[in-house]
């Protein structure tokens, strides 16, 4: 059965580096997502993607962040400068379709741990 | 705004126990509602969904109504195994705009004993 994969599973950075979390969606899905996990809070979500384009993101997706598809089965999330608050699980999904039943496929997570 | 509230947990139940898990939510418009499950190690997994009011999702022995006038999920289990012990989460999809995201409930930590 496809899967939504991510790398690294587990990422230490220092506080102010740029970590890049990637993910290889299911292939014939058209919508991305990242969401994130605070430890001990909600999943949250961050932000979506379509057609090359930011469909919607929350407030948490500042500047600081970018999302990307450089290739046809790629869908990258930057952080220019990490700071402390940013260590989370990070997690991806895709979606064949955008309606509100639709469902979402996870990946297994990237946990971020900026020191 | 949109919001997934859960009962607290964790939850610790003997094998063969009954399970109800609540969820209630707020939502404008005509969300979706969906239960996810995390195993250990792995990542978010659909385990039942309804789309519209009065419907019954079903999977792996779980099931779940939405019920608009008391705006819950409750996700309840006849006879929980060893193997049903993951984190729980609630959560509503509401199309805006061009596509839909999921607003999470906080989950919950189902440990289930031989």
């Amino acid at each position: 059965e496809p899967e939504v994969t991510q790398t690294p599973s587990h990422q230490v950075t220092q506080m102010g580096q740029e970590v890049i979390l990637r993910c290889v969606p299911i292939s014939n899905h058209l919508y991305f997502y990242w969401y994130r996990q605070i430890l001990g809070q909600k999943v949250e979500f961050l932000v979506s993607f379509y057609n090359n384009e930011i469909s919607e993101k929350s407030e948490i997706f500042d500047d600081q962040f970018s999302v990307e598809r450089p290739d046809g089965s790629n869908f990258t999330l930057k952080i220019r400068s990490t700071k402390l608050e940013d260590s989370a699980m990070y997690f991806c999904a895709s979606s064949p379709l955008a309606g509100a039943g639709d469902t979402q496929y996870f990946g297994p997570g990237t946990r971020l741990t900026v020191l | 705004g949109n919001s997934v509230t859960q009962m607290e947990g964790p939850v610790t139940l003997s094998e063969e126990a009954f399970l109800t898990i609540n969820c209630t939510y707020t939502a404008t418009g005509y969300p979706s509602l969906f239960w996810y499950v995390q195993y250990p190690g792995e990542g978010l997994q659909l385990l039942l969904k309804a789309t519209k009011a009065d419907d019954k999702g079903s999977n792996k022995g779980f099931e779940a109504t939405y019920r608009k006038e008391t705006t819950s999920f409750h996700l309840e289990k006849g006879s929980v195994q060893v193997s049903d012990s993951a984190v729980y989460f609630c959560a509503l999809s509401a199309l805006t705009g061009a596509n839909s995201k999921l607003t999470f409930g906080k989950g919950i930590t189902l440990s289930v004993r031989p």
